[in-house]
């Protein structure tokens, strides 16, 4: 199947910090996005985008979709304690027939230093 | 409140020993998948489901078989479970881009 690199694959950054991730693959997708994974849980959608070159900001949060369609980059600035989690990238594929597969990169584990 | 629910939570299990994991969601979503995670892979698609009785394989379907005789249940059926299964599940249901996860299934098979 698709590859998604995700790096890098943990952070450990002081709070108030900003903290850069990116993806890349090596095949073209439609959509891409990103999730947060807190312990115990499931990930959490966070960003969509939809079109490449589109920037789109959640708060601190900042995501882009690159203009090739096979890299993506999420930013977080001013970091805080309920950051820490692993984040994950996802590109996402239609095919013709419709169907919706969801290609997940291999996280990045964050974590804040007190 | 909408959500995705799975049972259990929890699963220390045997070789062999056939299993079920359940999965259902009360956002009337046509699509439902299930992935498995994996310390350094992410998270890896096992099957997916456009609607009711229709199922395809994701990544890594082998070992694994699902039913959709309803909208809102997907199980994951587990026939004959080998220690390579142990791992931690999900179940997404969703439509166009935006999937829910359910909390996850941790299994372990001795």
């Amino acid at each position: 199947g698709q590859q998604l690199n995700q790096s890098p694959q943990s952070m450990f950054i002081q709070e108030g910090e900003d903290v850069s991730m990116n993806c890349t693959s090596s095949s073209i997708f439609n959509t891409w996005l990103w999730y947060k994974q807190e312990p115990g849980e499931g990930p959490v959608l966070l960003i969509a985008l939809y079109k490449a070159g589109e920037l789109t900001s959640n708060g601190r949060l900042t995501a882009q979709f690159g203009i090739t369609r096979k890299d993506s980059f999420l930013n977080i600035s001013a970091s805080i304690p309920s950051d820490v989690g692993i984040y994950f990238c996802a590109g996402q594929t239609i095919s013709n027939f419709g169907n919706e597969k969801l290609t997940f990169g291999t996280g990045t584990r964050l974590t804040i230093i007190p | 409140e909408a959500q995705v629910t799975q049972n259990p939570r929890y699963l220390i299990t045997v070789t062999g020993k056939k299993l079920t994991v359940t999965c259902s969601q009360n956002m009337n979503h046509e699509y439902m998948s299930w992935y498995r995670q994996d310390p350094g892979l992410g998270l890896r698609q096992i099957y997916y489901s456009m609607n009711v009785e229709v199922t395809d394989k994701g990544d890594v379907p082998e070992g694994y078989k699902v039913s959709r005789k309803e909208k809102r249940n997907f199980p994951l059926i587990l026939e004959s479970p080998s220690p390579n299964q142990t791992s931690l599940y999900f179940c997404a249901s969703g439509q166009f881009n935006e999937q829910f996860f359910g909390p996850g299934t941790r299994l372990t098979v001795l």
